[in-house]
């Protein structure tokens, strides 16, 4: 079947514009990630979801940064007035099984590049 | 929070040549630790991972051995090829009553050269 898929893979914004970035993830997976990976370094937890609800917004840099997943499968990760240091590589993964279940792969999608402006 | 160090940020290789590439973690909770590497451009993808009840793992020419009580993995390969050239990441993270986000190391670029 289809791996992660996101869209668009490459994004260019003035500063001050706001973004929206879209992650499907494996059919049947629930849980949903979202790293950031700034150039040269590798990814940061930006936040989790099982299925439509957002477990863990600790990786947030700023409350510009909004992510949702309402009907447990498809994800939007929204940035509000965009600035220069919001630039990188925005991954999501996904993965099958729940919390307390048994070590699980995360997949990953091929990422959306934001340049900002 | 979990900390994660990699070492070195750069490896060079002859081919066929072993290549090691080590990494620290700070959290003694950490139960799952994934190797992933990314080519220029693409996506990660796991290459082969190691739990903290096992302190060896193998797969064809890439290995995995995992010190508890140090708090430290390592990644090797052997009979190094070009086509191994990439950047490689190593992650911890805990799988329980958690879900398992997980934490990277900075990268290792590794160039194998005919």
């Amino acid at each position: 079947g289809a791996g992660v898929s996101q869209s668009p893979r490459y994004k260019v914004a003035k500063r001050g514009q706001d973004v929206a970035l879209r992650c499907d993830p494996i059919s049947g997976h629930v849980s949903l990630f979202w790293y950031q990976q700034a150039l040269g370094q590798g990814p940061e937890f930006l936040t989790y979801f099982q299925n439509e609800a957002q477990l863990d917004k600790s990786g947030l840099p700023s409350d510009r940064f909004f992510a949702e997943r309402p009907e447990g499968s498809v994800s939007t990760l929204k940035i509000q007035r965009t600035q220069q240091e919001d630039s990188a590589v925005y991954l999501c993964a996904s993965s099958l099984v729940l919390a307390g279940g048994s070590y699980n792969e995360q997949f990953f999608g091929p990422g959306t590049r934001l340049t900002v402006l | 929070g979990e900390n994660v160090e990699q070492h070195p940020s750069t490896l060079s290789v002859q081919e066929g040549d072993s290549a090691v590439i080590k990494c620290t973690y700070s959290d003694s909770a950490s139960n799952y630790f994934p190797w992933y590497k990314q080519e220029l451009g693409k996506r990660p993808q796991l290459i082969i991972d190691i739990r903290s009840n096992v302190g060896e793992k193998k797969d064809q020419r890439i290995a995995v051995t995992l010190n508890k009580t140090a708090k430290h993995f390592s990644l090797h390969i052997t009979e190094t090829q070009p086509e191994d050239s990439a950047v490689y990441f190593c992650a911890a993270s805990y799988w329980g009553t958690s879900y398992g986000k997980l934490t990277f190391g900075q990268g290792t670029i590794l160039t194998v050269h005919p």
